[in-house]
């Protein structure tokens, strides 16, 4: 069965810390990972993608097949990261990609 | 651009009514997405439509049912409410059902059920 876990529920930094939000999957296949990110009062939204290897608003997640982790890590946090954010596999390929598997989220606050 | 629109913003039912809940797509935007969040989880994968076609289904029971239209709106429906169906229910448009799109959300129907 598909299980994501991310450990934490709330993460506080002071600002200009690196913060790194923790996410593991339990997934059959070889999946594709997303993190979402939902700001105070905005809707859901994707922040990155692993197939990207991009940067989005100096975040960066790494996928870590060995360990089945997908932490996200950003080396200077800002007030404005403050947000719920969303660790989220889905099958690749074929026609899945509206099947995300959500976790629980991470509320990440950044003090000023 | 719009976004993903959906309808209505808030509904209160009571148990055993039967509830729909709309939801229109980014225009351009093939594939529709239906999502149940219960407050403090995150979103559980209810339906996807490509096409007007069902292309997954989550595990939910047989009270939830949906469908998509010509123009690629989208309702979902459930029958015989349970107080445990109160939850904010997300519509998400992609431009397609494979590939690498990525989803974009509305802002929800919250339903309550009483």
């Amino acid at each position: 069965a598909q299980r994501v876990t991310q450990p934490e529920k709330l993460l506080s930094v002071f600002k200009g810390a690196p913060v790194e939000l923790k996410c593991n999957y339990s997934y059959s296949g070889s999946p594709e990972l997303f993190w979402y990110v939902q700001y105070s009062r905005q809707r859901l939204q994707l922040l990155l993608r692993h197939i990207s290897r991009e940067s989005i608003k100096g975040f960066t997640a790494d996928l870590n097949k060995g360990e089945t982790s997908f932490h996200l890590k950003k080396p200077f946090a800002q007030e404005e990261d403050s947000a719920m954010y969303y660790c989220a596999p889905t099958r690749a390929g074929g026609t899945s990609y509206g099947k995300l598997t959500f976790g629980q989220g991470t509320i990440l606050t950044v003090h000023p | 651009d719009a976004g993903v629109t959906q309808s209505p913003t808030h509904l209160i039912k009571t148990r055993g009514q039967h509830v729909t809940l709309r939801c229109s797509p980014i225009s351009g935007h093939k594939s529709v997405s239906w999502y149940q969040q219960v407050l403090g989880q995150g979103p559980q994968f209810i339906f996807q439509y490509y096409e007007k076609e069902e292309r997954g289904r989550g595990n939910f029971p047989d009270r939830f049912s949906a469908r998509q239209f010509p123009n690629y709106s989208s309702e979902l429906n459930v029958n015989a409410l349970l107080l445990g169906d109160s939850a904010l229910y997300l519509c998400a448009s992609s431009l397609a059902a494979g590939g690498y799109s990525p989803l974009h959300f509305g802002n929800g129907t919250r339903l309550t059920v009483t």
